[in-house]
């Protein structure tokens, strides 16, 4: 298993672009999610989803878009970044739709916006 | 609101030492805590899950701690070495919002040769 994979690994962008970051889990895990991170602060949850055809936001949703459409995709779309969404993204799986089983993170996107 | 904290944000060691994290949290109310390791530049890798009604795990050298009535939870590390080097991250599931992990800031330990 691949486990959780993200693509790109890094990304720059510039104000008002927009672009898709991808997430891909090959463990049939019913539970998708991704956080943000910045320095001097923990993760915080961007969306979810509990399967596929469910998603619902999170705790700082605002400028982002996700979709799941597949079990294995969950990506994140920023429609018109902004230099305050330049953080680290990272998507995390796992099994059941409740989250609350062990979660497995992928490596991360880094993200700058100038 | 749930907030986890993280003492110390830094701790630099011999190699051999055992040593303990601190995570506290400020709300009982969880379903469980989860210990993280973080490589510069990489992704979390999950070292440990306790349950909300569990009061210990261990993984090798590894054994973490939960005292959920007073919002407490340590990692030790026994006999430490350089590869333990990294970030340790603690995350609360809570009870309120439970779709998502509450977490702290981190620890960052340096294990010396």
């Amino acid at each position: 298993n691949a486990g959780v994979t993200q693509t790109p690994k890094f990304q720059v962008l510039k104000t008002g672009q927009s672009m898709t970051l991808q997430c891909a889990q090959d463990m049939n895990h019913e539970y998708m999610s991704w956080y943000r991170q910045d320095p001097g602060m923990g993760l915080r949850l961007i969306h979810y989803s509990v399967g596929a055809g469910i998603t619902d936001q999170g705790e700082v949703p605002n400028g982002y878009n996700v979709s799941r459409s597949t079990t294995e995709d969950f990506p994140l779309r920023l429609l018109s970044a902004a230099p305050s969404q330049t953080s680290v993204y990272f998507c995390a799986s796992s099994y059941e739709a409740t989250g609350l089983e062990t979660q497995y993170f992928g490596p991360g996107t880094r993200l700058l916006v100038l | 609101k749930q907030e986890v904290t993280q003492i110390p944000a830094a701790l630099s060691v011999p190699e051999g030492e055992n040593l303990v994290l601190n995570c506290s949290f400020t709300d009982s109310a969880i379903y469980n805590l989860q210990w993280f390791r973080q490589d510069p530049g990489k992704g979390l890798t999950s070292l440990l899950l306790i349950q909300s009604s569990q009061r210990e795990q261990t993984s090798g050298r590894l054994n973490a701690s939960l005292d959920k009535s007073s919002g407490r939870s340590t990692l030790y590390i026994a006999a430490s070495q350089p590869g333990d080097s990294a970030t340790y991250l603690c995350a609360v599931r809570p009870h309120t919002g439970f779709q998502k992990l509450v977490f702290g800031t981190g620890t960052r330990l340096l294990v010396s040769p």
